[in-house]
């Protein structure tokens, strides 16, 4: 089974601040990594699939980039609304997801 | 506007049943995958169950196999999991997801929670 080790667990940042989140893979997963964002009592939503493809509808201050086991989120610019926790997926075989980033602001 | 809302959850006792459903609409929903994604209290999120589009195949992880058992309703735009054999660490929100043709969950829905407790 495909293993994903997610960090930090947890984030502070301030309003205009450049964050990452890291998703590190057990084998090599080429670009099958989607990030997701989730609010507190709604569905998640997807923010980028195949590692660095931007979902429609999605700002483009999310972006996404790796392969292989390595792979990050950043946002460029945190917004207020960017308050939530992050996770990603790993779709290469079956399915397994990150632990989650929980992201406070500051 | 995709829209998935899971009804059914509740509090079962160890040992008995409870089956969910998924009202799906906004899109056709007999052209998708669709699939079950579980988390339990205070951890990650766990795939559960996918179905293909018309039904005939179906796909779990261990954890679940033998238990629980996916299905569909094209002509109600409804999924389902019935559960069966329930064990404490079932207990977790259970999520509906859409399967992109790529293979990975586009939609979810807002989930439902389910809790095994004597």
């Amino acid at each position: 089974d495909i293993q994903m080790t997610q960090s930090p667990s947890f984030l502070s940042a301030s309003v205009g601040d450049r964050v990452t989140i890291n998703c590190k893979a057990s084998q090599n997963i080429n670009r099958y990594l989607n990030w997701y964002q989730q609010k507190l009592g709604e569905a998640p939503k997807l923010l980028i699939y195949n590692a660095n493809s931007l979902q429609t509808g999605i700002p483009s201050r999310f972006s996404g980039s790796g392969s292989g086991t390595d792979f990050t989120l950043t946002i460029s610019s945190l917004q207020p609304e960017d308050v939530a926790t992050y996770f990603c997926l790993q779709h290469n075989s079956w399915y397994t997801f990150g632990a989650g980033t929980k992201l406070e602001l500051k | 506007e995709v829209q998935l809302v899971e009804s059914g959850g509740g509090l079962v006792q160890p040992g008995r049943s409870l089956k969910l459903s998924c009202a799906a609409s906004g899109f056709t929903f007999s052209n998708y995958y669709m699939a079950w994604v579980r988390q339990a209290p205070k951890k990650g999120l766990e795939w559960v169950a996918t179905i293909s589009t018309s039904g005939s195949r179906t796909y779990y992880p261990d954890s679940v196999k033998g238990r629980f058992t996916i299905s569909r309703d094209n002509a109600k735009s409804s999924l389902y999991l019935q559960m069966n054999s329930l064990k404490s660490e079932d207990t977790a929100t259970y999520y509906c997801a859409r399967r992109a043709n790529s293979g990975y969950f586009d939609y979810w829905g807002q989930g439902v929670m389910v809790t095994v407790s004597s």
